[in-house]
């Protein structure tokens, strides 16, 4: 069985500063992790996934996590944040292919100007 | 490439009602999953539909209900609605062997 915990309902940032959205995973599996953002009435857009590749992803529009099997963790970064980064984002994990998604209760970004 | 779509985008309906979700995938992806997202769950897997075959289940009661046609497109129908039905219903379609899932906009769906 797989479960995610994302840690922070709501963060907030200024804008420039450091993004770190985090997210902690437990599989049975070895696991994909994913991270998706949605903007409001809108569906979900994949910003980067680990499939057992390289363990730093880099994703679309600056974000990039890294995967810590000892840590069992999946962090979500980008260096520089954007107003356009103000969002939810979702951490999600699955036992691989044809399985379900299984999502984290999702981090609402804030970015200050 | 279009992206997955689905109709309609939104939808008012009264308790006990039923009602049918539609969603067409991207070309080529033959897998169709559903997800239900509400603001005290989540967001909650309900059913994955692969070759007109339900492949995975979540934990919904039997109201919830799908199927998947030999063109991939996929419908969702939920029987006797109740107040909590009252949510986001995403559609993502994937590749057959594919990892990734791309998303719908989603049917918001209210019940009064």
């Amino acid at each position: 069985a797989q479960s995610v915990t994302q840690l922070g309902s709501h963060v907030s940032v200024s804008e420039g500063a450091l993004v770190l959205l985090r997210c902690n995973y437990s599989s049975s599996v070895p696991p994909y992790l994913f991270w998706y953002v949605q903007y409001p009435n809108q569906g979900l857009q994949l910003l980067l996934k680990y499939t057992s590749a390289a363990t730093l992803v880099k994703g679309i529009n600056g974000f990039e996590a890294e995967f810590k099997k000892s840590e069992t963790s999946f962090h979500l970064t980008k260096p520089s944040a954007h107003m356009s980064d103000a969002a939810e984002y979702f951490c999600a994990v699955t036992g691989g292919y044809g399985n379900k998604l299984v999502f984290g209760a999702g981090t609402i970004l804030r970015v200050k100007s | 490439k279009a992206g997955v779509t689905q109709t309609p985008r939104y939808l008012i309906k009264t308790r006990g009602q039923q009602v049918t979700l539609s969603c067409s995938p991207i070309s080529g992806h033959r897998s169709v999953s559903w997800y239900q997202q509400t603001p005290g769950q989540g967001l909650q897997f309900l059913f994955e539909y692969f070759s007109e075959t339900q492949r995975n289940k979540g934990n919904f009661p039997g109201r919830f209900s799908g199927r998947q046609f030999s063109n991939s497109r996929s419908e969702m129908n939920v029987s006797t609605l109740e107040l909590g039905d009252s949510a986001l219903y995403l559609c993502a379609s994937s590749l057959e062997g594919g990892d990734e899932q791309f998303f719908g906009p989603g049917t918001r769906l209210t019940v009064l």
